[in-house]
């Protein structure tokens, strides 16, 4: 159990386009999603935390209004990246908790890799 | 600030030996770590975790110490196979709820 599945696994656009990335809790209720960004050979960096419900919460440096974070159900959560660029390539990782769990009982996502040209 | 850093970011080790991928981590107010794998192109996936009220757990070949003393944190591979090779993270749980990830050890092993 506890699978987190992540649409579309890499996806690439042109500068200046918006891409949506879907991340799903398949076989549980996910109250709280995580989304990461992880550059090549680089640590998994924290973007935002996304509560099912309410308004993302963005880390120091991460841009709101190009970075947008839907978590609609508990099910679900989705990051737009708005007005994309080549600096915004990278891999997007996906964590979701259980409702109910521990916050850092965290089951992550297969990635999904951007790449803007 | 808070920080997570490994000691080693490559390791090559033969098929059969143990692994030692270290950590060290700065926030002595965290109180639980896990350590990750991922492979090329996926998500982590969960290994083994360990409270700071703990010095050691062991899993199925794998084994994390922690000191508290030194701020420092292991993850021990027994008889490691080549499909262990992978990157290893070490996480932090902290105070701010997050998960602050170290910056990743390459594991190669050698046939």
């Amino acid at each position: 159990g506890a699978v987190v599945s992540q649409h579309p696994s890499w996806v690439i656009c042109k500068s200046g386009t918006s891409v949506k990335i879907e991340c799903r809790s398949l076989d549980f209720q996910a109250t709280t999603m995580f989304w990461y960004r992880q550059f090549p050979k680089q640590s998994l960096m924290l973007m935002a935390t996304s509560n099912e419900g309410s308004k993302a919460t963005y880390e120091q440096g991460v841009e709101k209004d190009k970075f947008l974070i839907n978590h609609a159900s508990l099910t679900l959560s989705t990051l737009t990246v708005t007005s994309a660029h080549p600096e915004d390539s990278s891999f997007y990782i996906c964590s979701a908790t259980r409702s109910g769990g521990a916050s850092y009982e965290q089951y992550f996502g297969p990635g999904t890799r951007l790449t803007v040209t | 600030g808070e920080s997570v850093g490994l000691h080693l970011p490559t390791l090559s080790v033969q098929e059969g030996d143990n692994s030692i991928i270290n950590c060290a981590y700065s926030n002595s107010a965290s109180d639980y770590f896990i350590w990750y794998k991922q492979e090329s192109g996926k998500g982590p996936q969960f290994i083994i975790d360990i409270r700071s009220n703990m010095d050691k757990r062991q899993g199925q070949r794998v084994t994390v110490l922690l000191n508290k003393t030194v701020k420092h944190l292991s993850l021990q591979i027994a008889a490691t196979q080549p499909g262990d090779s992978a990157v290893y993270f070490c996480a932090e749980w902290g105070s701010n709820y997050k998960l602050t990830f170290g910056k990743g050890t390459l594991l190669t092993v050698n046939p």
